[in-house]
């Protein structure tokens, strides 16, 4: 069946640096795609979207990009603070009927924050 | 704070026991997801309603189900419970046209 994935199960960063995590999905026919932060204990927590038909797309601190070649999405955390330590999931949608389908999550990168 | 409600934060029951679950959305939102989140399976989509009808089923199993009620607020019946039903449960609620779901902090279900 259709999956979203992500290449590993746990990073580790030194506060202050990039970080990179990596999702590889394989529904092409997905609207938009998500990347979601949740922390210990807590619910998952929207941080970005992007579009089927965009290949980048910037917020504070954070850039996505979609390569849609290689089915390909990052998420990238610009000079990584304490707060950013969470598990983060990409996650597949899309519209029918004027709202938002369920998603489709992948597996999870744990981020871990090095002081 | 999500502005999505979800009672009970925990409960513990036994095998082939049934529980509901609720939760209460954002204001204004008409559409209710409930997710899975095991160790195993990850975060699995399980049914949602948009207000007030299903429009959309999951990986739900046949002993769950879920309704939508005109105030909008949601409840997921988990019935005939095994011990493999231990996991956390999710709503979420999003505006209309909206990508962004808004997800409760779960209900933890744990089955004994």
């Amino acid at each position: 069946g259709e999956s979203v994935g992500l290449h590993l199960p746990t990073l580790s960063v030194q506060e202050g640096d990039n970080s990179i995590i990596n999702c590889a999905y394989s529904n092409s026919a997905s609207d938009y795609f998500i990347w979601y932060k949740q922390e210990s204990g807590k619910g998952p927590q929207f941080i970005i979207d992007i579009r089927s038909n965009m290949d980048k797309r910037q917020g504070q601190r954070v850039t996505v990009l979609l390569n849609k070649t290689v089915k390909h999405l990052s998420l990238q955390i610009a000079a990584t603070q304490p707060g950013d330590s969470a598990v983060y999931f990409c996650a597949e949608g899309g519209y029918s009927g004027g709202g938002a389908d369920g998603l489709t999550f992948g597996k999870g990168t744990h981020l871990i924050i090095q002081p | 704070d999500s502005g999505v409600t979800q009672t009970p934060k925990h409960l513990i029951t036994a095998t082939g026991q049934r529980v509901t679950l609720r939760c209460s959305p954002r204001s204004g939102d008409l559409s209710v997801y409930w997710y899975q989140q095991s160790l195993d399976q990850g975060l699995q989509f399980l049914i949602q309603y948009y207000n007030g009808e299903e429009r959309a089923k999951g990986n739900i199993l046949e002993r769950f189900s879920a309704q939508q009620f005109p105030d909008l607020h949601s409840e997921l019946n988990l019935s005939s419970l095994e011990l493999g039903d231990s996991a956390l449960y999710f709503c979420a609620s999003s505006p209309t046209g909206s990508t962004e779901a808004f997800f409760g902090q779960g209900t933890r279900l744990t089955v004994v």
